[in-house]
């Protein structure tokens, strides 16, 4: 069975701060992991993901992530927040890199203050 | 490119009563994933449709149900609809196989009263 586990419902950042938030993996198998944001009233956006390639991925918006197996994390940063990356995040994590089913975080709301 | 839209986006139920959510795939796209998501929840996956056909279904009742059209639009339906069923519902569509990740629409929010 797989499952993420997102440490902390609610960050806040002042603007030009460091961006993390923090998500751990529980995987049987070699894991696909996903960095979803959600702005209110809409779906999910994908930010980026990891499929083994590099174990930094680099994604929109100026995010990226580091896959560490041992640690068995998969932490989303950003050197430098903005207001208009205050939004929902969600890490997520599946068996394979297309389509089978997504196994969600659930979620750290992210503030950004001015 | 036409992206994944679903309808309606807002929608008030009774208790008992019955819906249908209707979504359209992105131009390409041949499975769809639907996703139920509670207020303060990350989503939960509910079933996918392949080649019409219910292809992985998680851990939600019979009275959940799904058809996919041979143009690769998706209904879902939820009989007797309870309380707890409130939510934001959430399609993606993606390729069979494919290496492309889910590409999301910006869902349906039911409210049962």
């Amino acid at each position: 069975a797989q499952s993420v586990t997102q440490l902390g419902s609610h960050v806040s950042v002042s603007e030009g701060a460091l961006v993390l938030l923090r998500c751990n993996y529980s995987s049987s198998v070699p894991p696909y992991l996903f960095w979803y944001v959600q702005y209110p009233n809409q779906g999910l956006q994908l930010l980026l993901k990891y499929t083994s390639a590099a174990t930094l991925v680099k994604g929109i918006n100026g995010f990226e992530a580091e896959f560490k197996k041992s640690e068995t994390s998969f932490h989303l940063t950003k050197p430098s927040a903005h207001m208009s990356d205050a939004a929902e995040y969600f890490c997520a994590v599946s068996r394979n890199s297309g389509n089978t089913p997504l196994v969600f975080g659930k979620g750290t709301r992210l503030s950004v203050i001015a | 490119e036409t992206g994944v839209t679903q309808s309606p986006t807002h929608l008030i139920k009774t208790r008992g009563q019955q819906v249908t959510l209707r979504c359209s795939s992105q131009s390409g796209h041949n499975t769809v994933s639907w996703y139920q998501q509670a207020l303060g929840q990350g989503p939960q996956f509910i079933f996918q449709y392949y080649r019409e056909e219910e292809n992985g279904r998680g851990n939600f009742p019979p009275r959940f149900s799904g058809l996919q059209f041979p143009n690769y639009s998706s209904e879902l339906n939820v009989n007797a609809l309870e309380l707890d069923d409130s939510a934001l519902y959430l399609c993606a569509s993606s390729v069979w196989q494919g290496v492309s990740p889910l590409h999301f629409g910006n869902g349906t929010r039911l409210t049962v009263t």
